[in-house]
């Protein structure tokens, strides 16, 4: 069975500090995502990383993808209240089809 | 992008009874799938809606419980069946196809089971 934990479980932080998500599994996926999901919304997808090693930036955010395809990790740069979500990861398990990570609830306070 | 509508957006149901949900995308698409999210936890996949062909499900969810319906490219329905308590979540029905590794989400039923 395929699982991906995300660590922290929670999270609350100060405006303007920074912070870091992990997603990790024993398993290798072909590509992982990471989405936010705000409160009474479905989540919304942030960035896909297919590539081992592979970074991406997305303003404040920067999305890592373990070399070995099996974990990844969300860095925000001084984080703001608008910031504030469940973020969670998701591994390709097929066409279109994802295991989500465990989750990691997000509270930036002003 | 595509835009997704559910209905309803919540709902408070008596145990025993079903609720259909209805998932609605304003383009054709692939792949329709079904997701459960219990209260402060991730999302588990209940089933892929194929159209035209009974839904896949997976581990630990029955066609009884959860009849999937997809008439066309474009709408799919959920029902949960025989409610109880624990059937209290929120289902979200997603779509991928249109874009290359991108899934969008509707904004979910709530579902209440008193």
């Amino acid at each position: 069975t395929q699982l991906l934990e995300q660590s922290p479980q929670f999270l609350s932080i100060q405006e303007g500090e920074n912070l870091t998500v992990y997603c990790n599994s024993s398993s290798v996926f072909s590509s992982l995502q990471w989405y936010r999901q705000e409160p009474g919304e479905g989540p919304v997808l942030l960035v896909t990383v297919v590539t081992g090693g592979e970074v991406k930036k997305l303003k404040r955010l920067t999305f890592q993808f373990g070399d070995a395809r099996k974990d990844s990790s969300l860095h925000i740069t001084a984080a703001q209240p608008g910031d504030t979500g469940l973020y969670l990861c998701a591994g390709a398990s097929g066409t279109y089809k994802y295991i989500f990570g465990t989750g990691t609830r997000l509270k930036v306070l002003a | 992008s595509a835009v997704i509508s559910q209905k309803p957006s919540r709902d408070i149901c008596q145990r025993g009874t079903s609720l259909t949900i209805q998932c609605q995308v304003d383009s054709q698409v692939t792949m329709m799938f079904w997701y459960r999210q219990q209260p402060g936890q991730s999302l588990t996949l209940i089933a892929t809606a194929n159209q035209g062909s009974e839904a896949t499900y997976e581990s630990g969810f029955v066609i009884d419980k959860f009849p999937i319906s997809r008439p066309n490219l474009t709408f799919s329905t959920l029902t949960v069946s025989n409610m109880s308590p624990e059937d209290s979540s929120i289902y979200l029905c997603s779509v991928g196809g249109l874009h290359k590794n991108i899934q969008y989400f509707g904004a979910g039923t709530r579902l209440s089971v008193l």
